[in-house]
């Protein structure tokens, strides 16, 4: 079964919405997970590495207030596309390592849709 | 920075042939993971290698990593229509971390 649950898998809001997206561990605790965006027929890019209880990691050119990154728990971590516009459209997805030297397991994703 | 290359982009199969992915980095791989995605989907682990001249196998499906681990091949034998989907390679970004690059991804359809 699933390891890591993402929720929702599907939003589509207006231009100017703020959208929250959240990545839970199952069973187990992550102190670090990561956040991916995908593009129509291409690979993942990571985002972001969220950190629990401290500041998220973005990666170059991701802008930080864009996309709010929030790890409050061992087993939670949400990122909020703020404001989002139309080009934020986009597959984000989660992954969480169930341990040292383990394999990342993902989430199933979150389509969003900003019309 | 580390970059990962696919190949092919694509592969259109008939049912019951055998093919094989590849997977080239420009520096030396810590890790090399091979996931399988379905569109719209989330990522499905299918193997991890992690030592130079390593193989692992699961069901009809075999990865490799190449002694001067920068090459991985991911080879299916006698393909199925459910092993379509889009396979990608993803690699440790640097030594002791969990953070992943990822292939360009191989786009597999298996027609009956």
């Amino acid at each position: 079964g699933a390891v890591v649950s993402q929720h929702p898998s599907w939003v589509i809001c207006k231009s100017g919405t703020s959208v929250k997206i959240e990545c839970r561990s199952l069973d187990f605790q992550a102190t670090t997970m990561f956040w991916y965006r995908q593009f129509p027929k291409q690979s993942l890019m990571l985002m972001a590495t969220s950190n629990e209880g401290s500041k998220a990691t973005y990666e170059q050119g991701v802008e930080k207030d864009k996309f709010l990154i929030n790890h409050a728990s061992l087993t939670l971590s949400t990122l909020t596309v703020t404001s989002a516009h139309p080009e934020d459209s986009s597959f984000y997805i989660c992954s969480a390592p169930m341990g040292s030297n383990q394999p990342q397991h993902f989430g199933d994703g979150t389509r969003l849709s900003i019309l | 920075s580390q970059e990962l290359e696919q190949s092919p982009q694509s592969l259109i199969v008939q049912e019951g042939k055998n093919l094989t992915i590849n997977c080239t980095s420009s520096k030396t791989l810590y890790g090399l993971y091979w996931y399988k995605q379905k569109y719209g989907e989330g990522l499905i682990f299918l193997m991890m290698l992690q030592k130079g001249g390593e193989e692992k196998s699961h069901e009809k499906i075999t990865a490799k990593l190449d002694e001067k681990k920068q090459q991985s091949s991911l080879h299916i034998t006698a393909s199925q229509p459910s092993h379509a989907g889009i396979y990608l390679c993803g690699a440790d970004s640097s030594y002791n971390t969990d953070k992943l690059i990822f292939g360009t991804g191989t786009r597999l359809q298996v027609f009956p």
